[in-house]
């Protein structure tokens, strides 16, 4: 089945600085790449994602890569705000066949400085 | 907006005890998933289920089962809870296909089995 690896686990960066999280998968059929943003108690929203028939996808201060040769992608934060702060999943998922749930990462804990 | 929601935000139930996890969902989605989010382990799949009465186990099924006896609901039976089962539970919804593949957490149930 899928594998998703994500790293790194925690993260600290400074206010207005950049935050790179990246994730590999090992399931060549994956076409389907979202990322999940939890805030402390609260459930995991979706923030962007990324189907495999584009490479980059922007939305305002976050962005997401994937390069499918290598199953890797990439999750993109510019200009962190505290607001940001968070733990971050990445997932996977076969759209057209197999599996129908999605494969999460282990999470990344985001931590913007003020 | 969709909404998902799971009937307890926390539980304390006993070693040994049976115990019943609900989520009800309202926006008709067929594909119902049920998660444990541990520290370090991201987000693990349960049992999902795609219709109604049907399900299929996920990556962690042992010591858990489900009923889907609604569209609506879906529940996760511990048959006999024990304390490695301590965790934060998350129900998730999707629609099938690939048209809009997001998939909506409910707010989470916090069980310490005792």
């Amino acid at each position: 089945g899928e594998n998703v690896e994500q790293h790194p686990s925690t993260l600290s960066v400074q206010e207005g600085d950049s935050a790179v999280i990246k994730c590999t998968y090992s399931d060549s059929a994956s076409n389907y790449f979202p990322w999940y943003k939890q805030e402390l108690g609260k459930r995991p929203q979706l923030i962007i994602d990324i189907r495999s028939n584009v490479g980059e996808k922007k939305d305002q201060r976050i962005a997401v890569t994937l390069n499918k040769t290598a199953k890797h992608f990439s999750l993109h934060i510019t200009e962190t705000q505290p607001e940001d702060s968070a733990v971050y999943f990445c997932a996977a998922r076969a759209m057209d066949t197999g599996r129908r749930a999605l494969t999460f990462g282990s999470g990344t804990r985001l931590q913007v400085q003020p | 907006d969709v909404k998902v929601t799971q009937s307890s935000r926390y539980l304390v139930k006993r070693t040994g005890e049976k115990v019943f996890l609900e989520c009800v969902q309202d926006m008709d989605h067929e594909n119902m998933f049920w998660y444990r989010q541990d520290p370090g382990l991201g987000l693990r799949l349960i049992y999902f289920s795609y219709d109604v009465k049907m399900k299929e186990k996920g990556d962690i099924p042992e010591g858990y089962s489900v009923s889907r006896e609604k569209k609506e609901r879906f529940s996760l039976i511990l048959e006999s809870a024990s304390t490695n089962q301590t965790s934060m539970y998350l129900c998730a919804s999707t629609l099938p296909g690939s048209h809009a593949p997001e998939a909506f957490f409910g707010q989470g149930t916090r069980l310490t089995v005792v």
